[in-house]
């Protein structure tokens, strides 16, 4: 079965510029997360994404965004890069099933982002 | 606001000399908590999941233990290959929002 892929896996961009990245969950999951990753935060959710609707959101500006097609792939983008936007950016996926308890979330590679 | 705080940050040892990590939580309302083993340049790669105070799980030379305030990862005889970053995560808000540790940078010499 084929994992989470996330494209592209390394981008380069100045700041002001825009970037959209790509992500394709695990065949039947539903639920796609998105986290950013560094060396000074660690990892830092961004937001969730089940049914095409954001259901839960980060503490992340309003330059950071997403959405969800009807085939569960995901994109996020980023508008108006900063220096600070460098990262390395996970998308997860899981089934997102009812219930008391938290369906295990799958992580692609990661998306490495550098702003110049 | 939910935390979790892992510990050590580094940890180097000795081929076959086993040691535990720990990672201690406080959420309201533990519905579940994860391991993670990341290697360099790449993403999270699954480990254990565990649900309530008292469960193991197990995995060739780690084992998951859980208690109401901590988990711990313990490495049993390792081998250079478990050299990664282990982190632990919980749900926040009853969702699907994790809550990452900062890691323990495990190494392991031959």
């Amino acid at each position: 079965k084929a994992g989470v892929t996330q494209t592209p896996r390394y981008l380069i961009k100045t700041r002001g510029q825009q970037v959209t990245l790509s992500c394709s969950p695990i065949s039947g999951h539903r639920s796609v997360s998105w986290y950013q990753q560094t060396p000074g935060q660690g990892l830092q959710f961004l937001f969730e994404y089940f049914s095409e609707t954001q259901r839960n959101k980060g503490n992340f500006p309003g330059r950071f965004s997403g959405r969800q097609f009807s085939n569960s792939r995901s994109e996020m983008n980023v508008s108006t890069l900063e220096l600070g936007d460098s990262a390395l950016y996970l998308c997860a996926s899981s089934w997102r099933t009812s219930g008391t308890s938290t369906d295990t979330q799958y992580f692609g590679p990661g998306t490495r982002l550098t702003v110049l | 606001e939910d935390q979790v705080t892992q510990s050590p940050e580094a940890l180097r040892l000795q081929e076959g000399e086993s040691s535990s990590l720990n990672c201690s939580y406080t959420v309201s309302g533990l519905r579940g908590l994860f391991w993670y083993r990341q290697d360099p340049g790449k993403g999270p790669e699954f480990l254990f999941t565990l649900y309530s105070a008292g469960e193991e799980k197990e995995k060739e030379r780690l084992k998951a233990t859980l208690t109401k305030k901590e988990s711990f990862l313990h490495i049993t005889a390792p081998k250079p290959e478990d050299s990664a970053t282990y982190l632990c995560a919980v749900p926040s808000q009853g969702a699907q929002k994790l809550v990452f540790g900062q890691g323990t940078r495990l190494t392991i010499n031959p």
